[in-house]
């Protein structure tokens, strides 16, 4: 069973907060990805990262940003949220190689009001 | 570009029927794809794979998946359903650059009694 933790899981927020989406993974895997789903709609990568250091921008375009710092830690942060940015935001991870399979997490369902 | 195509946006079928949900895709090289169940307010969770071999996966919970690349299809069968299967049911291929997943939009499976 994969072990990957999104949290927090619902979050209600006021135009131009920052905002800071928590991923983490305890299986040592070396890729992680951030997917935007709206409701109906299909996964849309934004982010994805293959090691510490190492980010890079998914095929949808988007305001956020990420970091790497630690394998097990792939945070998502908006600098200021706005309406347009609510959404369901899933994290996944899989190990090296081009078959592996992406786990992911339960997701966070972002609304900004 | 690859893309992927679920033909049903909304499936219903009653208990104990079989059930078939479609997904085609489009690609110009070696294909590996993927099937991903949703259940209500939570991640995705993988019901099974196909990255070579056999035309015919098997995956959990009953469900199993043809390969035809003369059809570029991969549908999802499951021949007796039950109501815990109702979920959204997605369809995905590993993009060219493997480095992120391409979703279809996605089936909801609606099973009553």
């Amino acid at each position: 069973e994969a072990d990957i933790y999104q949290t927090p899981r619902y979050l209600v927020i006021g135009t131009g907060k920052k905002i800071t989406l928590e991923c983490s993974q305890t299986m040592g895997h070396d890729k992680m990805y951030w997917y935007q789903q709206d409701p109906g709609m299909e996964l849309h990568l934004i982010h994805y990262s293959y090691g510490v250091n190492s980010t890079e921008k998914g095929d949808l375009s988007s305001e956020s940003t990420v970091s790497r710092i630690r394998t097990e830690h792939f945070p998502l942060t908006l600098e200021s949220a706005r309406p347009s940015h609510t959404s369901q935001y899933l994290c996944a991870s899989s190990s090296r190689g081009r078959t592996d399979t992406q786990y992911f997490g339960p997701g966070t369902r972002l609304t900004v009001l | 570009a690859q893309s992927v195509t679920q033909l049903d946006s909304q499936v219903p079928v009653f208990e104990e029927a079989p059930v078939e949900l479609r997904c085609n895709y489009s690609s110009s090289v070696s294909v590996y794809l993927f099937w991903y169940v949703q259940y209500p307010n939570q991640g995705l969770q993988l019901l099974l794979k196909y990255l070579s071999g056999s035309t015919l996966v098997k995956g959990i919970n009953g469900f199993e998946a043809e390969f035809n690349k003369s059809q570029t299809s991969f549908h999802l069968r499951k021949p007796s359903v039950h109501i815990s299967d109702t979920a959204e049911y997605f369809c995905a291929v590993r993009n060219q650059a493997g480095t992120a997943l391409i979703f279809g939009k996605g089936t909801t499976l609606s099973v009553s009694s």
